[in-house]
C-alpha cells in the first residue's frame, strides 16, 4: 500500500491564482481530513469528510473548497491565493467502523505551498 | 467546544534523563487519546495511543498514562535519545457526534548529547 499520498510536493502560486491539492489514500479508509500546518505551529482543520460525497467545514475554511466524489480521493481547492494561505497541507485518512471506534490517522507527505 | 491543553511547549533534556509532556481535555465523553511525532519537515506519524477503558500503555521507552476523573493524559519518554527531538502532538477524539480529531498545539523536545 502506498498509504496517502500527495500531490504537489512544493508550489509557489502568485496573489490571486487558483491551484488544487491532490490527496488519494488506498487503504479504503471512510474518513479522510485537510491540514494547514503554519511554520512553528499546530495542526488546523480546513475540511474533513466521513465518505463519498459528504463534506464538512473544519475551523479555517474560508478560501479552500473541497469534493469528495470517490473514496480514494480528496482534492483541496484553493480560489484566489492570498499570501495568508502560506503554509504546509497534509491530508489525512483514518477508518472509523462504529461509533465508539475510532481509529489511527495516517499522514500524507504534505505539500509546501508558498502564495508571493 | 472541545480542547485540548499541551504542556509545555518546549521541553529540554539531557541524554538518557526521562520526559513527560501532559494533555488536559474538556469533553469527558472523549474516548481515544492518540500521540503523534513530527520530525523536522516530516509528517506526524502515531507512536503511541490509548483507549478509555485503559490506564497504561507502555511500548518500549514510551507510555502514555490516562487519567479519565481529572480529564488529563500524558505521555513519557525515558532513556531519552537525541532521535527523540521532535515536536509531540496529542489528540482527543471526542464521542458527541463529531469525527474531528482535537489536537494540541504542540511540544518541542529537544534531547541534547
Amino acid at each position: 500500500n502506498a498509504g496517502v499520498t500527495q500531490t504537489p510536493k512544493f508550489r509557489i502560486l502568485k496573489i490571486g491564482q487558483s491551484m488544487t491539492l491532490q490527496c488519494a489514500q488506498d487503504m479504503n479508509h471512510n474518513y479522510m481530513y485537510w491540514y494547514r500546518q503554519d511554520p512553528g505551529m499546530g495542526l488546523k482543520l480546513i475540511y474533513y469528510s466521513v465518505g463519498a460525497g459528504i463534506t464538512d467545514k473544519g475551523e479555517v475554511p474560508n478560501g479552500y473548497n473541497v469534493s469528495r466524489s470517490t473514496t480514494e480521493d480528496f482534492p483541496l481547492r484553493l480560489e484566489l491565493a492570498a499570501p495568508s494561505q502560506t503554509s504546509v497541507y497534509f491530508c489525512a485518512s483514518s477508518h472509523r467502523v462504529a461509533v465508539s471506534s475510532y481509529n489511527e490517522q495516517f499522514f500524507g507527505p504534505g505539500t509546501r505551498l508558498t502564495v508571493l | 467546544g472541545e480542547n485540548v491543553e499541551q504542556h509545555p511547549s518546549t521541553l529540554s533534556v539531557q541524554e538518557g534523563d526521562s520526559a513527560v509532556i501532559k494533555c488536559t481535555y474538556s469533553d469527558s465523553a472523549s474516548n481515544y487519546f492518540p500521540w503523534y511525532k513530527q520530525e523536522l519537515g516530516k509528517r506526524p506519524q502515531l507512536i503511541i495511543d490509548i483507549r478509555s477503558n485503559v490506564g497504561e500503555k507502555k511500548d518500549q521507552r514510551i507510555a502514555v498514562t490516562l487519567n479519565k476523573t481529572a480529564k488529563h493524559f500524558s505521555l513519557h519518554i525515558t532513556e531519552t535519545q537525541p532521535e527523540d527531538s521532535a515536536v509531540y502532538f496529542c489528540a482527543a477524539i471526542p464521542t458527541s457526534g463529531t469525527y474531528k480529531y482535537i489536537f494540541g498545539t504542540g511540544t518541542r523536545l529537544k534531547v541534547l548529547a
